[in-house]
């Protein structure tokens, strides 16, 4: 099956500094998604990305899919923004809509401190 | 909109006993997830659905475990026997299509002691 890395697996900043979280995949995939695991346990979807760019407020995303890998961008960190971060994917099966199963990464834990 | 809606939230039954989780899509969603989180493993696929048929339950680790969506707004997730090894928190998603994102429920804790 396909195989996702993430790094680093564990991240401590302080409040007001910016990250870049990566995400490596195996294959081709159709269906890319970043996930925030806060820390009671929510799983939040955060973008849709197989391909390209998108921001939303402090966070932004960029998938490079010819050479499999995304990042996910974290500026001016606030304590809010601790929790496990997750890549996820499926494979690409044609060119379709719908949806299907996703492979996580073991994720990025997080933590800022105030 | 509640949101995908899993009950109960936390439970704990002794080996050997029938579990069964629920889970309340979103409405409008066609696509139904089961997962699984451990420490060990992770975040695990089990089982999906696609207009209440299951598409793909590769993930079910045994006959042990078994699910059913009988209809739009119904799910259940069954492990018969129970064992310690279950203990997981076990998460239902919801989907209308990929490009719209997962939606997850706040997941059910589930202690076999």
């Amino acid at each position: 099956g396909i195989q996702v890395e993430q790094s680093p697996p564990d991240l401590i900043l302080q409040e007001g500094a910016n990250s870049t979280l990566r995400c490596n995949f195996s294959d081709s995939v159709n269906n890319l998604q970043w996930f925030h695991q806060n820390p009671w346990g929510q799983l939040i979807n955060l973008f849709y990305i197989p391909s390209g760019t998108k921001q939303n407020g402090r966070l932004s995303a960029t998938t490079v899919a010819t050479e499999r890998y995304s990042l996910l961008y974290i500026s001016s960190s606030q304590t809010t923004d601790s929790g496990v971060y997750f890549c996820a994917v499926s494979i690409a099966e044609g060119s379709g809509g719908g949806a299907d199963g996703l492979t996580f990464g073991k994720g990025t834990h997080l933590i800022i401190q105030p | 909109d509640a949101g995908v809606i899993q009950s109960p939230r936390h439970e704990v039954t002794e080996m050997g006993q029938e579990v069964t989780l629920r889970c309340k899509p979103i409405s409008g969603h066609d696509y139904l997830f089961w997962y699984r989180q451990t420490m060990m493993r992770g975040l695990e696929l089990l089982i999906y659905f696609n207009n209440n048929v299951p598409i793909d339950d590769s993930g079910m680790p045994e006959d042990r475990f078994s699910a059913k969506m009988p209809n739009a707004s119904f799910s259940t997730l069954k492990i018969q026997p129970s064992e310690p090894r279950d203990s997981a928190v076990y998460f239902c998603a919801s989907s209308i299509d990929r490009a719209y994102g997962y939606t997850f429920g706040s997941g059910t804790r589930l202690t076999v002691v």
